[in-house]
């Protein structure tokens, strides 16, 4: 098993620019999330979605959108890229059963 | 490099020593707690995790003790060595009935191991 893939691991983007992050798990895990890391900050929550359908918003999901594609899969867009999101982007799924979520390798995104 | 963790705790150790990681968590209906390792460049990984029905867990070489009175965390190393240097993160979970939902992160701590 793969667990959490992300791609890309590394990203430039230019102000205003647009990209789509890229996450999928291959643990038939019902809930997926989508965070940010910056210098000092730990782990904050952009966006989850607790099943297959469904998106919630978390702590700082100003500046996304997501999709949950399918049970696998779940994506998050920058529309118009800022200087402010540039940061480490981790994706992460679990078990609503157990708690424990499982983390991917991460994005670092850089918006010039 | 990673860049993460400028401004965090931090926790300087020789090879061999003990560490504790201390973490206050912030709901008291809380009952699940995890700690996660972080090393540069990569994903928070899962050491270790305790349910709120029991106030010790022991795995390799890490414990964790749960004080719900005070709402306080910890994360014992035994025997630390220069590869368990990284961000450690505690985290909170909430069954809230069936299921558990988002996790709280604490701030995390820099753990760093001098030979």
């Amino acid at each position: 098993n793969a667990g959490v893939t992300q791609t890309p691991k590394f990203q430039v983007l230019k102000t205003g620019q647009s990209m789509t992050l890229q996450c999928a798990q291959d643990m038939n895990h019902n809930s997926m999330y989508w965070y940010r890391q910056d210098p000092g900050m730990g782990l904050r929550l952009i966006y989850y979605s607790a099943s297959e359908g469904t998106t919630d918003k978390g702590e700082v999901p100003n500046g996304y959108n997501v999709s949950r594609l399918n049970k696998r899969e779940f994506s998050l867009r920058l529309e118009s890229a800022a200087p402010s999101q540039t940061s480490v982007y981790f994706c992460a799924s679990s078990d609503p059963r157990v708690g424990e979520q499982f983390f991917g390798p991460g994005t670092r995104l850089t918006v010039l | 490099g990673e860049s993460v963790g400028l401004h965090l705790p931090t926790l300087s150790v020789q090879e061999g020593d003990n560490s504790i990681i201390n973490c206050a968590y912030s709901n008291s209906a809380s009952d699940y707690f995890i700690w996660y390792k972080q090393e540069s460049g990569k994903g928070p990984q899962f050491i270790i995790d305790i349910r709120s029905n029991m106030d010790k867990r022991q795995g390799q070489r890490v414990t964790v003790l749960l004080n719900k009175t005070v709402k306080h965390l910890s994360l014992q190393i035994a025997a630390t060595q220069p590869g368990d240097s990284a961000v450690y993160f505690c985290a909170e979970n909430w069954a809230g009935g069936t299921s558990y939902g988002k996790l709280t992160f604490g701030q995390g701590t820099i753990l760093t191991v001098h030979p």
